[in-house]
């Protein structure tokens, strides 16, 4: 148990649906951040948000829309999704950007595949 | 910029045999330096980290990794592998500002009976 809990575990969704990926901490963090891991490619940061405000968009398209209603929770929308957006999905927390104590705690991720 | 680079995607060893997982990263300031490790269908777990201080740093599960500035290196070694430690290792950088992780490609270790 890393305090990161991400739901679902895996989630299979055609190209034309919408689904939310949802992260959810108790660890008293108020970082919060969105990971893609792809096959045979380093992990992507995403999204990053501290005290509950946006502070990086990795170039990330519009398909995939985060929000983060309170610094322990973190959803990820997704619609219109395409094949090459299937990927390992991951959550993680920190204790805030810039605060010092930079380690983060993942979740287990979200397994998606579109089809 | 900062980066991280991960020298052979793949390390196989017998069990009870030394492990070397290589890493160089690249940085314009006093780097942070993390080892996680990342078991089949799992998230990444942090085995340890460097911040400041000591430069030999010791983690879980018997890890080590040594800080070297003059080489950009922070290799990970354990003395004695065992099958439980087959698993994917990421070495990852930060400037210790933003807390954002920049990762390299990863490295699967086999490890044989």
């Amino acid at each position: 148990e890393t305090g990161v809990t991400q739901t679902p575990r895996h989630l299979v969704m055609g190209m034309t649906n919408k689904k939310s990926l949802k992260c959810e901490q108790h660890l008293g963090h108020n970082a919060m951040y969105w990971y893609k891991q792809s096959a045979k490619k380093p992990l992507e940061l995403m999204f990053v948000y501290n005290f509950k405000e946006q502070t990086e968009n990795n170039s990330v398209p519009s398909r995939f829309s985060p929000e983060c209603p309170n610094s322990s929770h973190l959803f990820l929308h997704l619609h219109t999704l395409q094949p090459e957006d299937s990927a390992l999905y991951l959550c993680a927390s920190s204790q805030a950007l810039a605060a010092g104590n930079t380690e983060a705690f993942f979740g287990q991720g979200t397994r998606l595949t579109v089809v | 910029a900062q980066s991280v680079t991960q020298l052979g995607s793949h390390v196989s060893v017998s069990e009870g045999a030394l492990v070397l997982l290589r890493c160089n990263y690249s940085s314009s300031v006093p780097p942070y330096l993390f080892w996680y490790v990342q078991y089949p269908n799992q998230g990444l777990q942090l085995l340890l980290k460097y911040t400041t201080g000591a430069t030999l740093v010791k983690g879980i599960n018997g890890f080590e990794a040594e800080f070297k500035k003059s080489e950009t290196s922070f290799h990970l070694t354990k003395p004695s592998a065992h099958m439980s430690d087959a698993a994917e290792y990421f070495c990852a950088v930060s400037d210790g500002n933003t807390d954002k992780l920049i990762f390299g490609t990863g490295t699967r270790l086999q490890v044989f009976p």
